[in-house]
């Protein structure tokens, strides 16, 4: 299957800083990619979809001002979590599709985001 | 109402046994499509088996089969031989027609954990 590659895997950062998590598709063109955050054994929550060169359309209630997401190129998409708090410590993954109804949808290795 | 239903939260399966996961789903959709996901420890997704509503025969992959009951609204995962290896988090997923944003979302399941007993 296609390879997408998320990174950094685990970050610790400090309440007021910000983090920036990259998800790139290696192996093929991702005209979508997915955000999602996880709970502790709990299901994974859509937070934003983003389409190469427009803007990211949020869920309701993800604050599209803390979670800032670049989908720049057909390759890297970037989600930036601005002025992190205890909080938004979670685990975060990405997934990326080329366009199409029936095709999969490949995960990221996710990022295990602490802040202190 | 949830679109994705998991019931199981846990099973516990004998090594080398088969074990069902259930997954019934809600959709007015006509064309949609069906994943399975499995989630070790380490956190990473792994796709194992798709299923799409026009598709009449169930999908395998392996050790994995979808037993798909279209009337009934469920798709259920059945993975045979269990190794010890499958313990993990299972999440059923469904992809629906465009939601609007100009792409194809996956709404998950909770999920279930599966505990593969030697």
């Amino acid at each position: 299957g296609a390879v997408v590659s998320q990174h950094p895997s685990r970050v610790i950062c400090k309440s007021g800083t910000s983090v920036k998590i990259e998800c790139r598709s290696l192996d093929f063109q991702a005209t979508t990619m997915f955000w999602y955050r996880q709970f502790p054994k709990k299901s994974l929550m859509l937070m934003a979809t983003s389409n190469e060169g427009s803007k990211a359309t949020y869920e309701q209630g993800v604050e599209k001002d803390k979670f800032l997401i670049n989908h720049a190129s057909l390759t890297l998409s970037t989600l930036t979590v601005t002025s992190a708090h205890p909080e938004d410590s979670s685990f975060y993954i990405c997934s990326a599709s080329s366009y199409g109804f029936n095709t999969e949808a490949f995960f990221g290795q996710g990022t295990r985001l602490t802040v202190v | 109402a949830q679109k994705i239903t998991q019931t199981q939260p846990g099973m516990f399966v004998q090594e080398k046994e088969a074990v069902t996961l259930d997954c019934t789903y809600d959709t007015s959709d006509q064309s949609y499509g069906l994943f399975w996901y499995k989630q070790p420890s380490s956190g990473e997704m792994i796709f194992l088996i798709y299923q799409g509503s026009y598709d009449e025969q169930n999908a395998t992959e392996g050790r994995y089969s979808l037993n798909f009951q279209k009337a009934r609204k469920s798709a259920n995962l059945v993975i045979s031989a269990s190794q010890l290896g499958d313990s993990a988090m299972y999440f059923c997923a469904m992809r629906e027609q465009d939601s609007g944003a100009g792409s194809y979302q996956l709404t998950f399941g909770k999920g279930t954990k599966l505990s593969v007993i030697p």
